[in-house]
């Protein structure tokens, strides 16, 4: 079965922008959760949707959000972007009941300049 | 406050020998941990885990030791191959229903021929 896929793998952009991510999980799975990996700081859990409700959100500022649709795929939204905001950004979906076992997506690589 | 602990941010072992990755943790809520392998420009894939009602899970050349009374889980890789060499993550769960993983900062594991 195809896997979690992420878009863009890589992006750039400037301070103050904004920018969405993407992320398509395993067909069947409903829950996705985001995280923000940066160098010493490990995977911080950004929040996690399932059947298109936020179940669970992470101590980021209200700069980063996210929705799912009715097919699972999600999207996380990142605005008024900061040089912190640099940083792998990583998609893992899971049946979200009885599997506690993530598979993870490539990330998107996010430089802001 | 980071609940999930890697206090060795390397270890480097020579191949056939034994890798142990530590893991320590501080909230007495988690029971449910989980060990993850990352290769550079890749996602986390999972690798190991262990209930809190277990001490000791094993597959293959991995094997994950829970000590719930020091707060400490390990990983142990034997015979440790090249291909080993990667970033390990360990991370904890709470069963709250919810999806939400916290992860140590990891260990880069070398191993050289």
């Amino acid at each position: 079965k195809a896997g979690v896929t992420q878009t863009p793998r890589y992006l750039i952009k400037t301070r103050g922008q904004q920018v969405t991510l993407s992320c398509s999980p395993i067909s069947g799975h409903r829950s996705v959760s985001w995280y923000q990996q940066t160098p010493g700081q490990g995977l911080q859990f950004l929040f996690e949707y399932f059947s298109e409700t936020q179940r669970n959100k992470g101590n980021f500022p209200g700069r980063f959000s996210g929705r799912q649709f009715s097919n699972s795929r999600s999207e996380m939204n990142v605005s008024t972007l900061e040089l912190g905001d640099s940083a792998l950004y990583l998609c893992a979906s899971s049946n979200g009941q009885n599997d506690l076992g993530y598979t993870f997506g490539s990330g998107t690589r996010l430089t802001v300049v | 406050d980071q609940q999930v602990k890697q206090n060795s941010p390397s270890l480097s072992v020579q191949e056939g020998r034994i890798s142990i990755l530590n893991c320590d943790y501080t909230n007495s809520m988690f029971d449910y941990f989980l060990w993850y392998k990352k290769y550079p420009a890749e996602g986390p894939t999972f690798l190991i885990s262990i209930s809190s009602i277990k001490d000791k899970n094993e597959d293959g050349r991995f094997t994950v030791f829970l000590n719930k009374s020091a707060k400490h889980l390990s990983l142990h890789i034997v015979p440790s191959q090249p291909g080993d060499s990667a970033v390990y993550f360990c991370a904890a769960n709470m069963n709250t229903g919810f999806q939400k993983l916290v992860f140590g900062t990891g260990t880069r594991l070398l191993v050289s021929p």
